[in-house]
Formats: C-alpha cells, sequence, structure tokens
C-alpha cells in the first residue's frame, strides 16, 4: 500500500533560519505530492503540489521538487518567519483508482523564534 | 462561498452516546472525505464517498457510519462513542482525482 514517511519533530528555529523538511513515499504509478499545512486551530490548507516527475511546486517562499528516482518531496525555505509556525503534513494520492484519497505523512511542528 | 463547512465545532460526550457530525460543501465537488487527526499520527481515512449514492470505508472505520446525503452533504455518525474516538475530525472535498482536497475548519471531540 502507499505510505508517507516524514521527519522527527518538532523542529524549532530561529527567524531568518533555512529550513528542510524530509519526506519519502511509497506508492503504485504515479502519484501526486502535496505539502499541506496546518496553523493552530485551523484546518488543513494546501501548501503547494506537483503532479509529475521533476515538477517544483512553491508557494509563499516554500519549495518541493518531486524526485521520483529517490521517491522524495521534501519541504525547503531559505528564510523562515514567525508566521510559519505550523504544522506540515507531506502526502500523497494516487489518483483515479482511489478517488483522490490521500496518504498523509505523520506531521512536523514547526515552531520558529524571534 | 463557505466552501467547506462543518458543525459543530466542538463536542464532548460520554462513553455510549451517540452523535453526527455535519459536512456541507458549496463547491460543487463529487467527492468527499471524513478523517480523524491524531497526535503523531497524522490524518487518516475513516469513510469517503466517491460521488453522490456511494460511500467506501477508509483506513479506520470501525465504529462510524457514513451518509451521503445529496452532493452537498456528507454526515459521520457514532453510534456508540468510546474514548478512543477521541479526535479531531475534518471533512475534506475533491473536485476530481489527482486535484488537492480543500478542507474543513474541523470538530473536536472528546469522549468522557
Amino acid at each position: 500500500g502507499n505510505s508517507v514517511t516524514q521527519m522527527e519533530g518538532p523542529v524549532t528555529l530561529s527567524e531568518e533560519a533555512f529550513l528542510t523538511i524530509n519526506c519519502t513515499y511509497t506508492a503504485t504509478g504515479y502519484p501526486s505530492l502535496f505539502w499541506y499545512v496546518q496553523y493552530p486551530g485551523e484546518g488543513l490548507q494546501l501548501l503547494l503540489k506537483a503532479t509529475k516527475a521533476d515538477d517544483k511546486g512553491s508557494n509563499k517562499g516554500f519549495e518541493a521538487t518531486y524526485r521520483k528516482e529517490t521517491t522524495s518531496f521534501h519541504l525547503e525555505k531559505g528564510s523562515v518567519q514567525v508566521s510559519d509556525s505550523a504544522v506540515y503534513f507531506c502526502a500523497l494520492s494516487d489518483g483515479g483508482t482511489s478517488y483522490g484519497k490521500l496518504t498523509f505523512g505523520q506531521g512536523t511542528i514547526l515552531t520558529v523564534h524571534p | 462561498n463557505a466552501g467547506v463547512t462543518q458543525t459543530p465545532k466542538f463536542q464532548v460526550l460520554k462513553t455510549g452516546q451517540s452523535m453526527t457530525l455535519q459536512c456541507a460543501q458549496d463547491m460543487n465537488h463529487n467527492s468527499m472525505y471524513w478523517y480523524r487527526q491524531d497526535p503523531g499520527m497524522g490524518l487518516r481515512l475513516i469513510y469517503y464517498s466517491a460521488s453522490e449514492g456511494t460511500t467506501d470505508k477508509g483506513e479506520v472505520p470501525n465504529g462510524y457510519n457514513v451518509s451521503r446525503l445529496n452532493k452537498r452533504e456528507f454526515s459521520l455518525r457514532l453510534e456508540s462513542a468510546a474514548p478512543s474516538q477521541t479526535s479531531v475530525y475534518f471533512c475534506a472535498t475533491i473536485p476530481q482525482a489527482f486535484y488537492e482536497q480543500y478542507f474543513g475548519p474541523g470538530t473536536r471531540l472528546t469522549v468522557t
């Protein structure tokens, strides 16, 4: 079956530090990959996505590249802000046969200090 | 355009009580999903509905039932609540496969 593994958290950084959150996956076929963000007390919001190998998703200074050879989709940001403090989820969808069902990683808590 | 709405936002139940969590969407999406979120475990799929009139089990369906009332509404019922069902429940929708899911704000349920 499908699975997503994220780096263990929590992650604590100072403002303007570089962020990497690792994500690797196992899936049949050619999944779409997503990063979702959850701010305190809220639901999940899509941060970025990539639908095929070598695609780079980007949004709000965050980036992730779909690497089929390493089955990875690591999230990066060059300079984090306090407002980036949230829980980040990596997820995959293997598309039509599963009606768009998402498989999530366990989430990584990010705290950014001033 | 409210997107995905969930009611109630918070609920406390005693063991053995029943309740229904409501989800509605105004985006005309075909597929709808119910997830539960527990610390350190990400989100796990309970049930989903690929289209109006169909429902299927997800990863953790035991203790739950669902109803796809129409295209807009997808409810989740706990017939006899247990402390293990204490969690945050999220409803989500998707326009079609390979697209991102849109999530509601969640229902925080505590079973004592």
